[in-house]
């Protein structure tokens, strides 16, 4: 089974300071991790993905997100924070397992604040 | 949003009435979904089609249907059955297995 956590409801950063949103997903193969954004009633923005490759992922906005598969994360990250950076947050994993489901897993998300 | 577009943007469903969301996409997605959002629950899947003329029930199935007449199209009937249905629903259609792509949401509201 795929589960993925986001054990913040809530981050708050001044704007200018770096943030980190926090995820952390358990599979049984190996992972496909996304993070998307959500701006109030609106739909998911895709931010950026890991399958392989360099832990580091860089995406849109500034974005980026590190994979640790030591410790099962893929925290997203961004060096200075911007007022317009406050939306909610979703992290999603998918098992590449052969066999397993296509269908991603979607954390509960995480609201994000920036304070001007 | 990209090329996946919803309607209406707000809907009212009367007691005991049916409705229909609109969810198109011009992305040549073979596979398309329908969540709904309530506050501080994420998304939940409501259904999922792979393929035209078949589709799979997500988690919360009870009280809707679907159906996938063509490629581009997934609309999602919200029936009488369904006896909470004041949420926030969202269509996506992705290549199977990769990036999810969002429409822009219906608001139904009971009246």
């Amino acid at each position: 089974a795929q589960s993925v956590a986001q054990p913040e409801d809530q981050v708050n950063v001044a704007e200018g300071n770096p943030l980190t949103v926090k995820c952390t997903y358990s599979v049984s193969g190996n992972p496909y991790l996304f993070w998307y954004v959500q701006y109030p009633n609106r739909g998911l923005q895709f931010l950026l993905k890991y399958i392989t490759g360099d832990n580091l992922v860089k995406g849109s906005y500034g974005f980026e997100a590190e994979f640790n598969k030591s410790q099962t994360s893929f925290h997203l990250k961004k060096p200075s924070a911007l007022v317009s950076d406050s939306a909610l947050y979703f992290c999603a994993v998918r098992d590449m397992k052969q066999g397993g489901s296509y269908i991603p897993t979607f954390g509960r998300g995480t609201s994000l604040i920036v304070h001007p | 949003d990209g090329g996946i577009t919803q309607s209406p943007k707000y809907l009212f469903r009367k007691e005991g009435q049916n409705v229909t969301l609109s969810c198109e996409q011009n992305l040549n997605h073979d596979a398309m979904y329908w969540y709904r959002q309530d506050p501080g629950q994420g998304l939940r899947l409501i259904y999922y089609s792979q393929i035209v003329n078949d589709f799979q029930k997500g988690d919360i199935a009870e009280g809707y249907s679907v159906s996938r007449e063509k490629k581009e199209s997934f609309p999602l009937t919200v029936t009488s059955a369904q006896k909470n249905p004041t949420a926030f629903y969202l269509c996506a259609s992705s290549t199977l297995g990769d990036t999810q792509y969002f429409g822009p949401g219906t608001r139904l509201l009971v009246l």
